[in-house]
This record gives C-alpha cells, structure tokens and sequence, in this order.
C-alpha cells in the first residue's frame, strides 16, 4: 500500500517558526511537494522536493530525504495568516502526473 | 491568473439528483485530469484520472457507476454525480498538469461544495 502521514494539528504563535512533518511509503517516487489550503479553497502549491536537500523560498524551506521516506515543511516568522491545512504530497511515478495527497496537518498560529 | 476553472462553485439539491461538476483548463491543453473529492478536516484523495478520448482510470473503492467522468475535449473534464444522497456531500476538486511546469505538477480549480440535502 501507499502511505503519506502527518501530524493531524499543530499549534504555534506569531512570530515564531513550526516545522510539519511528513513520512511516506510509496510504491514508487518521483518528487515531493507541499501545498497550503484555506478553509473551503483550492490548494496552492508551496514547495517542490526532488533531491535529497533542502529547497527554501523565503519564508518557507522544505527538506527532503529519500532514504528514510521524510520531508519536513519549516515555516518562519510566523504570521497568522499561516492558519491553514498543510498537504504533503508524492508523485510516485516517472510517466504520471498523478498524485497521492497526505493526511494534511492543521497549523493554528495564535497572537 | 487561475489557469483551472471549475464550475459551479457550489451546488445544494434534493437527494437523488444528478450533479454534473466542469472543469476546464485555460489556455492550454490537457490530455489528462484529475478529480479529488474533501470530506471536512480531512486530506484530498484522489477519485480518478480523466483522461481525454478514453476511459477514465478509478482509484479503488470509487464506484464508476456514481462518478461519471467524460474527459471529450482537451479542455473540458465533467464529473457527474448521479443520484446523489447526503452522503456523497462534500468538496469536489479538479486539477490538471501544466505542461511546461514539471516541478509544479498540478493546478487545482476552485472546487464545488455539493450539499445533498
């Protein structure tokens, strides 16, 4: 089977910096990605992970390690904004564009 | 500028009406899309792969009976729900590959909130 996990809900306050994780086992692997959802909109693409590293844009860095299945999404000076679902998702093949979504972590960031 | 559009945003019927959903990308092709289905505070999973001038591709468990996909343009993706009941309320959402963009692989519409009443 194919499996993406996160924290279902983190908290944190403005100002300060959270680190989401992301563990998955997939059938095959072919790039990472991370997307920020509101409450009742689309998703919007944040980050994209390949190579083993990590990747920042900003105020948003995201880290991947393929041998042990793992990517964080780091998140700095936090703004209260940043209240939203964070999907962690993984392309697993070479000939798709498919792909396979995470549970999705829920950041509310206080004052 | 969206590059995806869905439509409508938002549909409220009685149970056991059929619902068709569009989805259409915006000034460039799509040969193939995809259709996720949200139930509250939960992730995005994937229901189907549209797939233009052939069959679409189910994700197990999905009925293919329930969930009409027909992929007839390179533009155009429909999903209809057929005699839907409450339990089949939830947030719809389409997405299709940018062909230029590999390291951005989809761009989602703005999703249909269907409430079955």
């Amino acid at each position: 089977g194919q499996n993406i996990d996160q924290p279902t809900e983190m908290t944190a306050t403005e100002g300060a910096i959270v680190q989401i994780n992301c563990t998955y086992q997939t059938s095959g692997f072919n790039g990472l990605f991370w997307y920020q959802q509101h409450a009742g909109e689309a998703p919007t693409f944040l980050s994209y992970n390949v190579l083993d590293g990590l990747e920042e844009k900003g105020r948003f860095s995201s880290f991947l390690s393929r041998s042990k299945g793992y990517s964080y999404l780091l998140l700095k000076e936090l703004q209260m904004k940043d209240s939203a679902s964070y999907l962690c998702a993984v392309r697993s093949g070479h000939n798709t564009d498919k792909l396979i979504f995470g549970t999705g972590t829920r950041l509310q960031v206080f004052p | 500028g969206a590059v995806v559009s869905q439509h409508p945003s938002r549909v409220i019927c009685k149970s056991g009406t059929s619902v068709k959903i569009e989805c259409r990308s915006l000034d460039f092709q799509a040969t193939t899309m995809f259709w996720y289905r949200q139930f509250p505070k939960q992730s995005l999973m994937l229901m189907a792969t549209s797939n233009e001038g052939s069959k679409a591709t189910y994700e197990q468990g999905v009925e293919k009976d329930k969930f009409l996909i027909n992929h007839a343009s390179l533009t155009l993706s429909t999903l209809t729900v057929t005699s839907a009941h409450p339990e089949d309320s939830s947030f719809y959402i389409c997405s299709a590959p940018f062909p230029t963009d590999s390291n951005q692989p989809q761009h989602f519409g703005d999703g249909t909130r269907l409430s079955i009443l």
